[in-house]
């Protein structure tokens, strides 16, 4: 079975400035990771992924994030965050296997003052 | 636009009641996924479908029940509705194939009053 941790519920930041995310997971076989953001009164939308290869994963917005495996992590850092950051940012994780189900993280509510 | 159609957007329902919930996942995607999202229990797996068939199920009540058509959508039934159901729920689908994305609908936000 897999899970994931992430550690801070919510985390203020002021606008320009750097932020990190932090996802923890724990699972018994290898698995994808997800970076998932949900912006107010919105659906959950795909930030980016780590299937393979590079552990710095570069995904949209300016999100990165990167692949530890000895400290199953899978941070997400973006370098300057913009007010139109401020949403809910969810790590997720998914087995390796055909059609696998995926499971979240509680959330981390990203809010970013002027 | 996630190519994810769920139907209703909304619904207002009293106790006891009986609702289904549409889930028109994207072209050619043959699992579909239900998750709901609460303020005390964050997102949690429900139930997903793989090309018809149940494959895997989580935290899903008894009275919730779901089904996956031939033709791919899936429809999830709540009965007995109780004031804690209220809920955002949300569909998500991905192609089962080594998938490596689901993509989420809108959500159906479901009160119980």
């Amino acid at each position: 079975a897999q899970s994931v941790t992430q550690l801070d519920s919510q985390v203020p930041v002021f606008e320009e400035a750097p932020v990190e995310l932090r996802c923890n997971y724990s699972s018994s076989v290898s698995v994808y990771l997800f970076w998932y953001v949900q912006y107010p009164n919105q659906g959950l939308q795909l930030l980016l992924k780590y299937l393979s290869g590079s552990t710095l994963v570069k995904g949209i917005n300016g999100f990165e994030a990167e692949f530890n495996k000895s400290q199953t992590s899978f941070h997400l850092r973006k370098p300057s965050v913009h007010i139109s950051d401020t949403a809910e940012y969810f790590c997720a994780v998914m087995a390796y296997s055909s059609a696998s189900k995926i499971i979240f993280g509680s959330g981390t509510r990203l809010s970013i003052r002027p | 636009d996630s190519g994810v159609t769920q139907t209703p957007k909304h619904l207002i329902t009293a106790t006891g009641q009986r609702v289904t919930l549409r889930c028109s996942p994207r072209s050619g995607d043959l699992s579909v996924y239900w998750y709901q999202q609460s303020l005390d229990q964050g997102l949690q797996f429900l139930i997903q479908y793989y090309n018809g068939e149940e494959r895997a199920k989580g935290n899903i009540l008894e009275r919730f029940s779901a089904q996956q058509f031939p033709d791919l959508h899936s429809e999830l039934n709540l009965s007995s509705l109780e004031l804690g159901d209220s809920a955002l729920y949300f569909c998500a689908s991905s192609s089962g194939r080594l998938n490596t994305e689901a993509f989420f609908g809108q959500g159906t936000r479901l009160t119980v009053v």
